[in-house]
Order: structure tokens, then sequence, then C-alpha cells
């Protein structure tokens, strides 16, 4: 089945920093991929829609400036926290969906995650 | 903006037995396809199946069924012979048809007890 590999799964960053985490769709390509944070024990919230060769669409209330992301291929999207402060401190999940001809209400594929800890 | 509710913070079930988790959700749309995400305690996201809103026929896969209510935008999740490997958090989502976003419930965290 198709797999969406995200790295790294865990990363501890100090306070000011930026950091970098991967999407990368392994064995299909993605015109669109979907970036979301999920606190403990909610629900995923989607924060922003990444689309290859063009600027990613953030949702209402998500700065842009503040996660920027690079969709610069068919098979990887790239989200970037910057200046990192602890309440940024969440669980980062991407998803992408196959590029078939019927994909847009196919499923989504996601990846494992990338737990952040920002001290 | 669509929304979807479910209503369940926390269900048990003992194994073996038939669990139904609810799902609500509001959209003025009449093309959308709703989903039922399973999260293990390592946070993959892993899809356990799958509605579209045209069918009216509920979608199953082995041990899990839904009941699609269309007019009552109703979409709950029925699993049947329940396993410890079940235990888990579900979330329901619903896609619509045309901006191709995934919104999600609140989730439900499902035990299954001895």
């Amino acid at each position: 089945g198709a797999v969406v590999s995200q790295h790294p799964s865990w990363v501890i960053c100090k306070s000011g920093t930026s950091v970098k985490i991967e999407c990368r769709s392994l064995d299909f390509q993605a015109t669109t991929m979907f970036w979301y944070r999920q606190f403990p024990k909610q629900s995923l919230m989607l924060m922003a829609t990444s689309n290859e060769g063009s600027k990613a669409t953030y949702e209402q209330g998500v700065e842009k400036d503040k996660f920027l992301i690079n969709h610069a291929s068919l098979t990887l999207s790239t989200l970037t926290v910057t200046s990192a402060h602890p309440e940024d401190s969440s669980f980062y999940i991407c998803s992408a969906r196959d590029l078939g001809p019927s994909s847009y209400n196919s499923p989504l594929h996601f990846g494992n995650g990338t737990r952040l800890t920002v001290t | 903006a669509q929304t979807v509710t479910q209503s369940q913070p926390e269900m048990s079930v003992q194994e073996a037995e038939t669990v139904t988790l609810s799902c609500t959700y509001d959209t003025s749309e009449s093309d959308y396809y709703l989903f039922w995400y399973k999260q293990p305690p390592s946070r993959q996201m892993i899809l356990v199946i799958r509605q579209e809103a045209y069918k009216q026929q509920n979608a199953t896969e082995n041990r899990f069924s839904v009941n699609f209510q269309k007019a009552a935008k109703s979409f709950s999740l029925k699993i049947s012979d329940s396993q410890l490997g079940d235990a888990a958090m579900y979330f329901c989502a619903y896609l619509t048809g045309t901006a191709s976003k995934l919104t999600f419930g609140t989730g439900t965290r499902l035990q299954v007890t001895l």
C-alpha cells in the first residue's frame, strides 16, 4: 500500500531555533499534502495544505511566517517551525493523497508523525 | 463550515462483544465522503472504513461496519467481535467533494477489556 514517510519522528530543540520536518510519499506522487497538528488527547487540526510548485494554503489562525511549508517536488513537502517556542510543542502529522485519476476522494495516507518538544 | 461531532469521549467494550461509536456531522453539501480512522498508541493514523455519501448501502470491512443515515447526518461505526488490538482512539472524518480537505471529529477512546 501507499507509504508516507515522515522524519524525524521526534525532535527536541531550544527555544528560538528552527526545526524542519520532512514528509515523503515513497511509492506514489502527491501534488497535495496536508499538515496537521495534534495536541495531547485532542483531534487533528489541519494547519495547511501544501501544493506542489505553488504556495501553501493556510488555515485560519495559522501563522504562515512561523510555519513555513515548501512542496518542491511531487514526493516531498517540508514544514519548518521557525523561532520555535515551548507553545509550539506538539505532534505534527503529514498526509498525502495518491495522484490517481479519482484521487480527490481517495483516503489520505498518513506519516507516523513528529513529536516536537521545545525547551 | 463543516463540523464533525463525536459525543462519546470514551467507550469500553468486552472482548468478543460489539460496540458502536457515534458520529454526526453538519454540511450543506450533497457530495461528500465519510471515514473512520483508528489511532493506536503509536499514533499512526489507520483507515478503518469509508463511505461515499451517494451510496445508500452501508460500508463493511470485515468486523467493521457503518450505519450511515444521510438525512440525519449520522455515521456510526460498529465493531463486532471486539479484539484487544481494537483499543485505540477512533476519529470520524468528513471529506468535502470540492475542497478536498479532511475534517476530523474530536475522537472516541475505545478500551477493550478481557
